[in-house]
């Protein structure tokens, strides 16, 4: 039950585009597509802004966008905000029936 | 609204034990896997466990089995997390969330003292 590998962090500036990786194995991410996205600020919950690889939930901004290949995820947001700055975490489900999230990755927006 | 409240959390001694309940409201969370998952101060996101619908299927995260035990209670829209032989590395805020998690509670802070 490693974690998933994430960068721990990645910056861009206000209008271009950051792809954040999420790296597995192929009994999580290479084996699945409940692969999932999350958005969280300091203190607050984790929210939700991609599942099943590249659907996104209502009400989440088309800026965000996920892809997989092989055992590795992604998460690209273009035209970055300054509000885009904060952790992101990736999820998926395992062979085990259980849940592994990435060990998250901090946006600075410049 | 759709929404999931954690209570329970607090400060216990390392040996010691905790229960945490989770109240759904605005939605039938019969319906729902469900999920505990936890955060410790200034780290990343570590699931913890989930339970099937009926209660019949539970799974946990290596570090937490045979120490704690998912439960819930449909009738009540509540989910559980009894918390047993707690260490200091369980000190965490703990969240309850839909195992699709697009449902998540506030969090309630554990902290065990050593």
């Amino acid at each position: 039950q490693s974690a998933l590998t994430q960068p721990a962090s990645v910056s861009g500036s206000p209008g271009q585009s950051i792809t954040i990786s999420c790296t597995g194995t192929s009994s999580d991410i290479g084996g699945y597509k409940y692969v999932s996205w999350y958005q969280q600020h300091p203190g607050k919950a984790p929210k939700l802004i991609i599942y099943e690889v590249s659907n996104r939930p209502s009400g989440v901004s088309n800026r965000f966008s996920g892809s997989k290949s092989g055992n590795t995820a992604s998460l690209t947001i273009s035209g970055l905000q300054a509000e885009d700055e904060t952790d992101y975490y990736c999820s998926s489900y395992t062979s085990s029936k259980t849940v592994v999230f990435g060990g998250g990755t901090k946006l600075t927006v410049l | 609204e759709v929404q999931l409240v954690e209570s329970g959390g607090g400060l216990v001694q390392r040996g010691g034990s905790l229960r945490l309940s989770c109240a759904g409201s605005g939605f039938t969370l019969s319906t729902y896997w469900m999920s505990w998952v936890r955060q410790a101060p200034g780290k990343g996101l570590e699931w913890v466990a989930n339970i099937k619908q009926d209660g019949s299927e539970k799974h946990y995260v290596d570090s937490v089995k045979g120490r704690f035990t998912i439960s819930r209670d449909n009738a009540k829209n509540s989910l559980y997390l009894q918390m047993n032989s707690l260490r200091a590395e369980d000190t965490a805020v703990y969240y309850c969330a839909s195992n699709a998690f697009d449902i998540w509670g506030q969090g309630t802070m554990v902290t065990v003292s050593s």
